[in-house]
C-alpha cells in the first residue's frame, strides 16, 4: 500500500519563475491538503481539496493555486515566486474524518 | 483566527524520563487533536491522536490529555529514548473533515543518552 507520493523532491527556480508541485495520496484517501513549512516552523495550511474543488483556504495570496484531478492526485502551482516562498511544501491526504498522512514534501529553493 | 500555541519550544530529557508538552488552541469549535513527531529531514509522522469525546488516550510509551474547558491538551512521553528526539507538533482541528488542521510552532526534544 502506497503512501502518500510528492514530486519533485527538491526544485531550484528563480524570483518570478512559476512552480507546479504534485502530490498522489494514499490508497483510499479522497482529500488533499497542502502546507508551507519554511525551516524552524510548524506547517501552515495553504488549502485542501475534495471531489476537485477548494472547500478551505488558509492565509496565502491568490499567488498560490491548485487542482485535484478524477483520481484525487493534486498538483500545487505557484506564480510570480518570491524569495519567502522558499521552504518545504508538504502535502497530505485523507479520507472522510480520519487523519491526515503527510507526504515526504517538495523542498523549494528560491534564487 | 485560529491559533495553536506549543510549549516549551525545546526540551532536553535524560533518557528514561518522561517529556510533556503543552498546547493551547484558542477556536472552541475545535474537537480533533493529532500530534506529529518530525525528524531532521522527513514527514511529519502522525504519533497519535485524541477526540474531543474523549479526556485521555495512551499508545504505549505516550499518551494525550485534552482538556475542553480550558482549551489545552497536553503529550506525555514515558521512558523516552534517544529515537524519540525529534520536533514534535501538536495540531488542532474543527468538527467537519474538512477543516483545516492548525498546527503549533513545534518543540525540539532532545532525549540525552
Amino acid at each position: 500500500d502506497a503512501g502518500v507520493t510528492q514530486s519533485p523532491t527538491h526544485l531550484i527556480k528563480t524570483r518570478g519563475q512559476q512552480v507546479t508541485l504534485r502530490c498522489s495520496p494514499k490508497s483510499g484517501h479522497d482529500t488533499v491538503s497542502w502546507y508551507q513549512q519554511a525551516l524552524g516552523q510548524g506547517p501552515q495550511f495553504i488549502f485542501q481539496y475534495y471531489e476537485e474543488e477548494e472547500r478551505q483556504r488558509g492565509n496565502f495570496p491568490d499567488r498560490f493555486s491548485g487542482h485535484q484531478f478524477p483520481n484525487y492526485s493534486s498538483e500545487l502551482n505557484v506564480n510570480a515566486l518570491l524569495l519567502g516562498d522558499s521552504a518545504l511544501y508538504l502535502c497530505a491526504s485523507s479520507f472522510l474524518e480520519g487523519a491526515q498522512y503527510f507526504g515526504p514534501g517538495t523542498r523549494l529553493l528560491v534564487l | 483566527g485560529e491559533n495553536v500555541e506549543q510549549h516549551p519550544s525545546t526540551l532536553s530529557v535524560q533518557e528514561g524520563d518522561s517529556a510533556v508538552i503543552k498546547c493551547t488552541y484558542s477556536d472552541s469549535a475545535s474537537n480533533y487533536f493529532p500530534w506529529y513527531k518530525q525528524e531532521l529531514g522527513k514527514r511529519p509522522q502522525l504519533i497519535i491522536d485524541i477526540r474531543s469525546n474523549v479526556g485521555e488516550k495512551k499508545d504505549q510509551r505516550i499518551a494525550v490529555t485534552l482538556n475542553k474547558t480550558a482549551k489545552h491538551f497536553s503529550l506525555h512521553i514515558t521512558e523516552t529514548q534517544p529515537e524519540d528526539s525529534a520536533v514534535y507538533f501538536c495540531a488542532a482541528s474543527g468538527k467537519t473533515s474538512y477543516d483545516k488542521v492548525i498546527f503549533g510552532p513545534g518543540t525540539s526534544l532532545s532525549v540525552i543518552p
